[in-house]
């Protein structure tokens, strides 16, 4: 379910570094997931995804794996900038239902 | 392009008042339909969902409802507020086709504060 009452963890980065920004998923039936962003006051905004028969997908300094043996995904970003700085969440879904579930979502803070 | 449009920004209520929050989806047909909502600091809530006109699908028993009277038109709404209905208010939207991304896309928010 929704873990909508837990407060977000935190990651503290140095800037320059890589981020590496976990997530475990709880339906075994899902086959797409999706990374968001989202910064203060503002609404998620679409990162990357990737379908259940990939197990890894770049984009522009941002890499997501999947390991569905353990139902883990993760977001990798390289080189982490002042502005990465947002909360990141993961979510899941199965293709052909409309519900989308979200993470607990993790605050990403990068140190100059 | 499709574009996702939600009002208003902020809003500030007084308890026992109603809500009517709007959200609009452009540049696409028979989107599918989402409101959720969003405590300070936390994960997002799913409250309702809709395909298609007239449906409402709820997530949770709460004091909202929400209605589709056009096909790219989504109402959020309360009778009488709580204080615990106060959050960030988030529209979204997607579109199931065959081979098509799934991925759901946000509007800008509405901070609602009930007092």
């Amino acid at each position: 379910g929704e873990s909508v009452g837990l407060h977000l963890p935190t990651l503290s980065v140095q800037e320059g570094d890589n981020s590496i920004i976990n997530c475990a998923y709880s339906n075994s039936a899902s086959d797409y997931f999706i990374w968001y962003k989202q910064e203060s006051g503002k609404g998620p905004q679409f990162i990357i995804d990737i379908r259940s028969n990939m197990d890894k997908r770049q984009g522009q300094r941002v890499t997501v794996l999947l390991n569905k043996t353990v139902k883990h995904l993760s977001l990798q970003i390289a080189a982490t900038q002042p502005g990465d700085s947002a909360v990141y969440f993961c979510a899941e879904n199965i293709r052909g239902y409309q519900k989308v579930t979200f993470g607990i979502g993790t605050k990403l803070q990068v140190i100059p | 392009s499709q574009t996702i449009h939600q009002w208003p920004a902020t809003l500030v209520q007084p308890v026992g008042s109603p809500l009517s929050l709007e959200c609009t989806v452009e540049g696409t047909s028979n989107p599918n339909l989402y409101w959720y909502r969003q405590a300070a600091g936390r994960g997002l809530q799913l409250l309702f969902y809709s395909v298609g006109i007239g449906q409402i699908s709820s997530e949770v028993p709460q004091n909202l409802s929400a209605s589709r009277p056009q096909d790219r038109q989504f109402i959020l709404s309360s009778k009488k507020l709580l204080l615990s209905d106060s959050g960030f208010y988030l529209c979204a939207w997607n579109r199931l086709t065959a081979g098509a991304k799934v991925g759901l896309f946000f509007g800008s928010g509405t901070q609602l504060s009930v007092l």
